[in-house]
């Protein structure tokens, strides 16, 4: 079974700049959520994505933006990018959308804004 | 919304210490209760969750947390920590009904020396 992967692991941009992160789920899990976590904090809940749409929304302005495609991996868009949005990005799956479900985490990809 | 709140940001202790993390969580409805451990340069992983039935639940590698509904708090223990217990922790909620969307503390940093 392979577990929560994400690419890329580090990534350096510069204020302005739009940024992709992707994620592939663990094997069997429709559910893929996104979180935020800043240095010194605990992950922030971003948004998550059931089947294809997304399926709630924390508190992020619209230029963070996801998509997740038929095979259950996703992708985490930031446009604009701003220096507060220098943080590790985390990944997580899920086999179902509900709150009793157990979430698996990824490694993360450490994003750094210039 | 519900929030998260872990009282101790840094914990030193020697090995055999017995160790207690607070948390405190404020929601007025039903939750689940999730302790997640996140070992140097590894992914967030679960230690121990509580969704219902017996609020004394037991984890991995020897912890339990006890869940105290009138105090709103979910205490993680350990009777006798390892030096492989240095970690950072973290407690996080889920609102029943609320989808799969992980509320968490700002973590709580162990160190344990020998």
């Amino acid at each position: 079974e392979t577990g929560v992967t994400q690419s890329p692991t580090h990534l350096i941009k510069t204020r302005g700049q739009q940024v992709t992160l992707r994620c592939s789920s663990q094997s069997g899990h429709n559910t893929v959520s996104w979180y935020q976590q800043a240095l010194g904090q605990g992950p922030q809940f971003i948004f998550q994505y059931y089947r294809e749409e997304e399926n709630g929304r924390g508190n992020f302005p619209p230029r963070f933006s996801g998509l997740q495609f038929p095979n259950y991996s996703s992708e985490l868009n930031v446009n604009a990018l701003e220096l507060d949005d220098s943080a590790l990005y985390l990944c997580a799956s899920s086999s179902y959308r509900e709150s009793t479900y157990e979430q698996y985490f990824g490694p993360g990809t450490r994003l750094t804004v210039t | 919304a519900q929030s998260v709140s872990q009282h101790n940001h840094h914990v030193i202790l020697s090995e055999a210490a017995s160790l207690e993390l607070g948390c405190n969580y404020s929601y007025g409805g039903t939750v689940n209760l999730f302790w997640y451990v996140q070992y140097p340069g590894q992914h967030l992983q679960l230690l121990l969750k509580y969704f219902s039935g017996d609020p004394l639940v037991k984890g991995i590698k020897g912890f339990e947390a006890e869940f105290i509904k009138s105090k709103f708090s979910f205490n993680l223990r350990k009777p006798s920590v390892q030096w492989s217990d240095t970690a950072e922790y973290f407690c996080a909620v889920t609102v029943t009904g609320g989808g799969n969307k992980l509320t968490f503390g700002t973590g709580t940093q162990l160190k344990v020396e020998l």
